[in-house]
């Protein structure tokens, strides 16, 4: 049961023009959302987080939006940038109590952006 | 500050042998996890610790032991690997929630590679 889905296992786009990134999710408790950036042989690095409450969270060329009725978020990245190719994974986690900070993953998106 | 470390890098088992997985961190954080990751597979929590001297099982915890003898190391352990077993290992720490919301995310190790024939 994938709680947790990236239906796009790779995406190519031009240097210079908008990476759009989806995740779908079927649990309607998760409370927070991250994105996470890894390259070869290293481990995931965090990316964007946004909260349930909200429906948009900017950081710099990065910006996640949420839409909860749907249960949807997306990564933009504007404009895209040689270094951002990597795989991206998006991730998800409730609160619950105390001691349950779990994150369940996606199955990641490659994104290889073309000079 | 080495943030997330893991030992070791890469190695190479046969069928049926041990081995132990050391993830070592310097952030005093409280939560500690193992995942691997696995082609078309994301990333999947093997088992993981809210603190020093407790243990919990994730999503796939069969075929692993994990031991939380101290805060700062987590041990993964194969007492008997198995192809299936061939991956790449990651491990992961965390503080804890805070009162306002989610501050922090999780810090990952740059991973062990495990290759079991």
């Amino acid at each position: 049961d994938q709680q947790v889905k990236q239906n796009s296992p790779s995406l190519s786009v031009q240097e210079g023009r908008i990476s759009i990134l989806n995740c779908d999710y079927t649990n309607s408790m998760f409370d927070y959302f991250l994105w996470y950036k890894k390259y070869p042989a290293e481990g995931p690095t965090f990316l964007i987080s946004i909260s349930s409450i909200k429906d948009k969270n900017e950081d710099g060329r990065f910006t996640v939006f949420l839409n909860k009725s749907a249960k949807h978020l997306s990564l933009h990245i504007v404009p895209s940038q040689p270094g951002d190719s990597a795989v991206y994974f998006c991730a998800a986690v409730y609160g619950g109590r105390f001691g349950n900070e779990k994150l369940t993953f996606g199955t990641g998106t490659r994104l290889t952006i073309i000079p | 500050n080495a943030g997330v470390t893991q030992t070791p890098k890469f190695r190479v088992l046969k069928t049926g042998q041990s081995m132990t997985l050391l993830c070592a961190q310097d952030m005093n954080h409280e939560y500690m996890y193992w995942y691997r990751q696995d082609p078309g597979m994301g990333l999947r929590l093997i088992h993981y610790s809210v603190g020093e001297g407790t243990t919990a099982k994730g999503e796939v915890p069969d075929g692993y032991n994990v031991s939380r003898l101290k805060k700062q190391n987590f041990l993964l352990g194969l007492e008997s690997a198995a192809p299936s077993q061939t991956s790449v290992y990651f491990c992961a720490t965390f503080r804890a929630r805070l009162a306002g919301g989610l501050t922090e995310t999780q810090y990952f190790g740059p991973g062990t590679r495990l290759l079991v024939l």
